[in-house]
């Protein structure tokens, strides 16, 4: 089963407009992380921010976590078509340590 | 640093065949993780290890599935049968210390099974 559920489904913008993506969670968190899935690099790690964290940056990426409602959101900065791709959020949960990954926003970045 | 090693990249099989991907870690990686991966969906895990331990596997149907992950380094994942519902994308993935030491998984490019 998927706990986290991402918005949108898709998002279709122009190569450098801001792209935020959303994810809903269901039960407490030790982390949550985002990754990037395209065929080229297959999964990848972007960011993680604890439960303790409210904001984390990295580069043009920038992660906000509200425990308080169970949701996260990825901001990307200036896209560039390399960052068409799907981006998933995955929770880990308090007391282990199980990703449960949600079903994935895809992005496409139009040049 | 050579990343996740996943092999074969794709299968095809017909149904009630066997089938088995292999897996290499990144050298130093204790925790393994097999993953199931459907058309539009995100991974949901099969099974992980910590070292040669199978530590949970809840979510592996274990009337067809079998894995193994001798002396704590590759892992084989096994079907069999498979049925058409298997077609999917099995990824694996690795990271150093599953108890919090790093919470990053480190994937692989996966095997895309697709049974007729």
């Amino acid at each position: 089963s998927q706990q986290g559920e991402e918005d949108p489904q898709a998002l279709s913008i122009q190569e450098g407009e801001n792209a935020t993506m959303n994810c809903s969670y269901k039960t407490s968190i030790n982390n949550l992380q985002w990754y990037r899935q395209n065929s080229g690099r297959g999964l990848v790690h972007l960011i993680l921010i604890r439960s303790n964290e409210r904001e984390k940056h990295s580069g043009r990426l920038r992660v906000t976590l509200d425990t308080s409602k169970k949701s996260s959101s990825l901001l990307i900065t200036a896209s560039r078509a390399a960052d068409t791709a799907s981006y998933f959020c995955a929770t880990m949960g308090e007391y282990g340590n199980k990703l449960v990954f949600g079903a994935g926003t895809i992005l496409r970045v139009k040049s | 640093e050579a990343g996740v090693v996943q092999s074969p990249r794709y299968k095809i099989i017909e149904k009630k065949q066997p089938v088995a991907f292999w897996c290499n870690p990144i050298s130093g990686h204790n925790t393994l993780y097999w993953y199931l991966q459907n058309l539009g969906q995100g991974p949901e895990l099969l099974i992980r290890y910590e070292n040669e331990e199978a530590v949970d596997d809840s979510q592996l149907p274990k009337d067809r599935f079998s894995a193994e992950r001798l002396k704590g380094v590759d892992s084989t994942l096994k079907i069999q049968p498979a049925e058409l519902g298997d077609s999917a994308v099995y990824l694996c993935a690795s990271s150093f210390d599953g108890r919090g030491g790093s919470d990053e998984q480190f994937f692989g490019p996966g095997t895309r099974l697709t049974v007729l």
